[in-house]
């Protein structure tokens, strides 16, 4: 059954300190890969997307990933968090790309401390 | 461009009734996506509306149902709730161009007693 990994329930960071969150999928061929982050209170947002070309994407308020196929991963990445960056993060996965069904994993929460 | 609104936020329910939740996309916005997000299972696809057709179903019983309509405007059902079914009910849209690029609503929280 197709499935997608997070490792880690809840890291805990200082602010400045570099943050990298871990996504692994099972395979099933062509994928499109999402990060969605959710802040206290607020809706599910979107924060970047893979659907092919460069394997490192950028997204919003400074966070990137990278793709390694070999590996089946999309890890998530941040230089220097700060503390409002605490949020829940969401890896999602769609198999196949033609219809809109994710695939999430069980999320990652994210605290930082001032 | 308004963002995915969902109605109601708040619902309260007994056990063996009936719910109908609504769902508005984003203008332009023909696919609308329903998911189930609970502490204990996360985020769960329920299924998929294309041009009022349903695309795509997850794995979730049949009081589980939805429909779409010609403006996309979309509803799910639940018929016959359980205490199981207490959740934060989810609904996506996306573009014609791009299905799996979802953008999400605020979600309405249902609670069955």
């Amino acid at each position: 059954a197709q499935s997608v990994s997070q490792h880690n329930h809840h890291v805990i960071l200082s602010e400045a300190a570099s943050l990298e969150l871990g996504c692994n999928y099972s395979y099933g061929g062509t994928v499109n890969l999402f990060w969605y982050v959710q802040y206290p209170g607020q809706h599910l947002q979107l924060l970047l997307k893979y659907f092919s070309g460069d394997p490192l994407v950028k997204g919003i308020k400074g966070f990137e990933a990278e793709f390694i196929k070999s590996k089946f991963s999309f890890n998530l990445r941040k230089p220097s968090v700060q503390w409002s960056d605490t949020a829940e993060y969401f890896c999602a996965v769609n198999y196949g790309g033609s219809q809109g069904n994710l695939i999430f994993g069980k999320g990652t929460k994210l605290s930082v401390k001032p | 461009k308004a963002g995915v609104t969902q109605t109601p936020r708040y619902l309260i329910k007994t056990r063996g009734q009936q719910v109908t939740l609504s769902c508005s996309p984003i203008s332009g916005h023909r696919s609308v996506s329903w998911y189930q997000q609970t502490p204990g299972q996360g985020l769960q696809f329920l299924f998929e509306y294309f041009s009022e057709t349903q695309r795509n179903k997850g794995n979730f019983p049949g009081r589980f149902s939805g429909r779409q309509f010609s403006n996309s405007r979309s509803e799910m059902n639940v018929s016959t709730l359980e205490l199981g079914d207490s959740a934060l009910y989810l609904c996506a849209s996306s573009s014609p161009g791009q299905v799996s690029e979802q953008y999400f609503g605020p979600g309405t929280r249902l609670t069955v007693t």
